[in-house]
């Protein structure tokens, strides 16, 4: 089945304490970004990877990493976080960067105390 | 600024009606706009992709039209059921020194039996 999987679903942890949020795509996508959603503001880009080794800043990449080794996962790695982090973060990826539609991982819900 | 707006108030509407929701933008020139459907935790989920040298769309009960002089597309959903009550989330593909794409913060829709 074509998926994109994020682990883990949800997540509670304390500042500062290093965390990854995994992605993984099984459909040969070139484009892969991550988002992060919170009320009101709808889903905003975090970073987003064009294909193995090229990834580039969205809207809001403070306080976030990214890497892509290879073309099926794409990482996303908080290296200290902060309570306003708190979120919603999906993983998304598409065949091409445009023109084409964007499959969503089932979302990680995370927790900063 | 740039910004995306869409509906902020939910939408309450009958079965069987026609549900017409709204997504304006200012100072983005997207390539191609997308509508997506998200349920409560769960990922969005494509619907349809209008580029912007169309002016409609259609895929079985809905329609996309998209007005690049007025900034706007309206989404349809006609004979609507309950089973369609969810948010809906427009999103721009556009072209800023990398490839993006800008999800409005979505309009909620409920429709009563």
């Amino acid at each position: 089945e074509a998926q994109v999987t994020q682990n883990p679903r949800y997540l509670i942890t304390v500042t500062g304490k290093k965390l990854t949020v995994t992605c993984s795509q099984n459909m040969n996508h070139e484009y892969m970004s991550w988002y992060r959603q919170d009320p009101g503001l709808g889903l905003r880009q975090i970073y987003y990877s064009m294909n193995v080794e090229v990834t580039d800043k969205g809207d809001v990449p403070e306080g976030y990493k990214v890497s892509r080794k290879e073309k099926r996962n794409f990482p996303l790695i908080l290296e200290s976080p902060s309570p306003n982090q708190t979120s919603l973060y999906f993983c998304a990826s598409s065949p091409l960067a445009l023109n084409t539609e964007a499959f969503f991982g089932q979302g990680t819900r995370l927790t900063v105390v | 600024s740039q910004k995306i707006e869409q509906n902020s108030e939910a939408l309450n509407i009958q079965e069987g009606k026609t549900a017409t929701l709204t997504c304006n933008y200012t100072n983005y020139s997207p390539a191609y706009l997308q509508w997506y459907r998200q349920d409560p935790g769960r990922g969005p989920v494509f619907l349809l992709l209008i580029r912007e040298n169309e002016k409609e769309k259609r895929k079985e009960r809905l329609k996309v039209t998209f007005d690049t002089t007025l900034k706007q597309s309206l989404f349809h959903i006609t004979a609507s059921q309950p089973a369609d009550s969810a948010t809906y989330l427009c999103a721009l593909d556009i072209i800023d020194g990398g490839f993006k794409t800008i999800f409005g913060a979505g309009t909620r829709l409920f429709v009563k039996a």
